[in-house]
C-alpha cells in the first residue's frame, strides 16, 4: 500500500527553528511536493524536490532523499503567521497525481 | 494567475439527496482531481480527470461519480449524499510536469444532515 508519515503536532516559540519529518512509500515517486494550508484556506505550494539534496527559498528549506523515502521541511525565524497545517505530498504518476500525508499542525507561540 | 474556482464554499444537503459540486479552471490544464480532507485523514483522492470525458478512480471512489465534459470543468456528483460524506471538497487542477503541483480551489464545506 501507499504510506505518507508526518507528525501530528508540532510546537515552537517565534523566532525559533522547527523541522517537519516526512517518510513515504509510494508505489510511485516523481517528485515530493510540501504544502501550507491555514485554517479553512486552501493549500498553498511551498516547496518542490525532485532530486535528493536540499532546496532552500527564504525562511523554508526542503530536503529529500529518494533511497531513504525521507524529507524535511525545516521552517527558520517562526513567526506567527507561520501557524498553520504542513502538507508532504509525493506525486505518484507523470501527470500529476499527488497522495498526501495527513498534515503536520504547527503551533507558532509568543 | 491560475484560479481554480469552486461553486459553493459551504453547502447543506439532506442525506438522500442528489448533490453536485462545480470545479471550474481558467488555465486550459488537463489534469483535474477531486479531492475530500477530513481531520486526521489528510486529502484523499475521489476521482481525476486527464483529459475531457475521461476519468479515473481515486482511493476512495464509492459513493461518488465524476463528469468532465468540457476540459475546463469537473464535476464530482454525490450519487445519494450520506452523513458519512460531510467533509471539506478541494478540486485541484494542473498540467502534466509541474514543478509546482496543483492550483487548489477555495473547498466546499458540505454539511449533510
Amino acid at each position: 500500500g501507499q504510506n505518507i508519515d508526518q507528525p501530528t503536532e508540532m510546537t515552537a516559540t517565534e523566532g525559533a527553528i522547527v523541522q517537519i519529518n516526512c517518510t513515504y512509500q509510494t508505489s510511485g515517486f516523481n517528485g515530493l511536493f510540501w504544502y501550507q494550508q491555514h485554517a479553512g484556506e486552501a493549500p498553498t505550494f511551498l516547496s518542490y524536490n525532485v532530486l535528493d539534496g536540499l532546496e532552500e527559498k527564504g525562511r523554508f528549506s526542503s530536503f529529500l532523499s529518494r533511497s531513504k523515502g525521507y524529507s524535511y521541511l525545516l521552517l527558520k525565524e517562526l513567526q506567527m503567521k507561520d501557524s498553520a497545517s504542513y502538507l508532504c505530498a509525493v506525486l505518484t504518476d507523470s501527470w500529476g497525481k499527488l497522495q498526501f500525508g495527513a498534515g503536520t499542525q504547527v503551533v507558532v507561540t509568543p | 494567475d491560475v484560479k481554480v474556482t469552486q461553486s459553493s464554499r459551504y453547502l447543506v444537503k439532506r442525506t438522500g439527496e442528489k448533490v453536485f459540486l462545480e470545479c471550474v479552471q481558467d488555465m486550459d490544464h488537463e489534469n483535474m482531481f477531486w479531492y475530500r480532507q477530513d481531520p486526521g485523514l489528510g486529502l484523499r483522492l475521489i476521482y481525476f480527470s486527464y483529459d475531457v470525458k475521461m476519468k479515473e478512480k481515486g482511493d476512495i471512489p464509492e459513493g461518488y461519480s465524476v463528469s468532465r465534459e468540457k476540459k475546463e470543468r469537473f464535476s464530482l456528483i454525490l450519487e445519494s449524499a450520506s452523513t458519512n460524506q460531510t467533509s471539506m471538497y478541494l478540486c485541484a487542477s494542473t498540467i502534466t510536469g509541474a514543478n509546482y503541483g496543483y492550483t487548489f480551489g477555495s473547498g466546499t464545506r458540505l454539511t449533510v444532515v
